[in-house]
């Protein structure tokens, strides 16, 4: 199993330009998430889905889209980019969201705005 | 929202030394993970904490549950260069999410 894979590594956009951020697992998980992670600001949770069909907004969701058309794939669409998202993203999954299951996450994407 | 409060931020220690970060809730806690991610990594999961007063330890970590489910540590006896990074503890949400603490980075002096 490859796990929970994210492309692009490293990503420059300028502000107000658009982009998809894609994230892919192959362990059959339910629940996938977004989080992004700024220096001192710990992991926050952007959108999340709790299967094919179906998501719904974290912490910090204002900026970005999200769908999830099958179970594997849950990519993250930045609309207009704007400098405030300068971040790392990562992906992350588990099989479900009842109960208690370790999260595995993705190598992460290096997303710098100017 | 839920809040998970992570201290300290930031730890610097002496190869050897011994090494402590906490994670305090103001509601009760169903349980409790604790994450670590090295330097230009991703997050990886380390343990989970369910009962109430719950010890669980590897090789030279401990965690450690609060009897009321509000509180959590993680202590590492004799650190080492490879424990370097960022420990975090993550609290289940209500929708089945994580909500994470701030971390708290560790740096070891060889």
């Amino acid at each position: 199993n490859a796990g929970v894979t994210q492309t692009p590594k490293f990503q420059v956009l300028k502000t107000g330009q658009s982009m998809t951020l894609q994230c892919a697992q192959d362990m059959n998980h339910e629940y996938m998430s977004w989080y992004r992670q700024d220096p001192g600001m710990g992991l926050r949770l952007i959108h999340y889905s709790v299967g094919a069909g179906i998501t719904d907004q974290g912490e910090v969701p204002n900026g970005y889209n999200v769908s999830r058309s099958t179970t594997e794939d849950f990519p993250l669409r930045l609309l207009s980019a704007a400098p405030s998202q300068t971040s790392v993203y990562f992906c992350a999954s588990r099989p479900t969201r009842q109960g208690s299951y370790e999260q595995y996450f993705g190598p992460g994407t290096r997303l710098t705005v100017t | 929202g839920q809040q998970v409060m992570q201290i300290p931020q930031y730890q610097h220690v002496q190869e050897g030394e011994d090494f402590t970060t906490y994670c305090n809730s103001s509601t009760t806690l169903s349980n409790i993970q604790w994450y670590k991610q090295r330097p230009g990594g991703h997050p990886v999961f380390l343990i989970q904490l369910v009962k109430s007063g719950e010890v669980k330890k590897q090789k030279r970590l401990t965690f450690q549950f609060g009897e009321a489910k509000k509180n959590s540590s993680l202590h590492i006896t004799a650190t080492q260069t490879t424990d370097v990074g960022t420990y975090f503890c993550a609290a289940g949400g209500s929708q089945g999410n994580l909500i994470f603490g701030k971390g708290t980075k560790l740096s070891v002096k060889p």
